[in-house]
């Protein structure tokens, strides 16, 4: 079955730094891998998404994400924070034994300090 | 500009009433979902549906019902039977028939009880 652990349900950075956010992932066949941001009182909009092409995925706003099957993570990053990156954000996995399902992890709120 | 919109987005149930929360998408997707979010839970699957007149239980349908009788509509009922309706729900979307789609989601209704 598919699962999806999101290490850290809040980070901080300062304005600057880099961004990391750690998400690992449990699925018996090839997974698609996907990040989302949610901002407060609004939907998950998507930042990027993992489907076996290439294992580097270059999202929306600076973030990129490296899929590494050894580590069975997909980890989020940005090089340099910047104060409108403040939000939650979502790591989920779906795979063809899954269906139309998406698991979501728990996810992570995001803090960055002038 | 294509995308969903959730209605309303704020509504108060009084003790022993069902009330409906509106989800509509002009994007032409297949595929159409409901979540609840609830503090440090991440998204949890209520509903979904694959198809216009057919669609299935996620993990914590009860208490609440739907239907799909346009392809664009996906209306959510929650019951009296659900005793902790307080929660951010989100309805989403998805094109094609593939596990590999992206989710594109509404900005959400807040319930809460009076």
């Amino acid at each position: 079955a598919q699962s999806v652990t999101q290490l850290g349900s809040h980070v901080s950075v300062s304005e600057g730094a880099l961004v990391l956010l750690r998400c690992n992932y449990s699925s018996s066949v090839p997974p698609y891998l996907f990040w989302y941001v949610q901002y407060p009182n609004q939907g998950l909009q998507l930042l990027l998404k993992y489907t076996s092409a290439a294992t580097l995925v270059k999202g929306i706003n600076g973030f990129e994400a490296e899929f590494k099957k050894s580590e069975t993570s997909f980890h989020l990053t940005k090089p340099s924070a910047h104060m409108s990156d403040a939000a939650e954000y979502f790591c989920a996995v779906s795979d063809e034994a899954g269906g139309f399902k998406t698991i979501f992890g728990a996810g992570t709120r995001l803090f960055v300090k002038a | 500009d294509g995308g969903i919109t959730q209605s309303p987005k704020y509504l108060f149930r009084k003790e022993g009433q069902n009330v409906t929360l509106s989800c509509e998408q002009n994007l032409n997707h297949d595929a159409m979902y409901w979540y609840r979010q609830d503090p440090g839970q991440g998204l949890r699957l209520i509903y979904y549906s694959q198809i216009v007149n057919d669609f299935q239980k996620g993990d914590i349908a009860e208490g609440y019902s739907v239907s799909r009788e346009k392809k664009e509509s996906f209306p959510l009922t929650v019951t009296s039977a659900q005793k902790n309706p307080t929660a951010f729900y989100l309805c989403a979307s998805s094109q094609g028939q593939g596990s590999n789609q992206p989710q594109h989601f509404g900005d959400g209704t807040r319930l809460s009880i009076l």
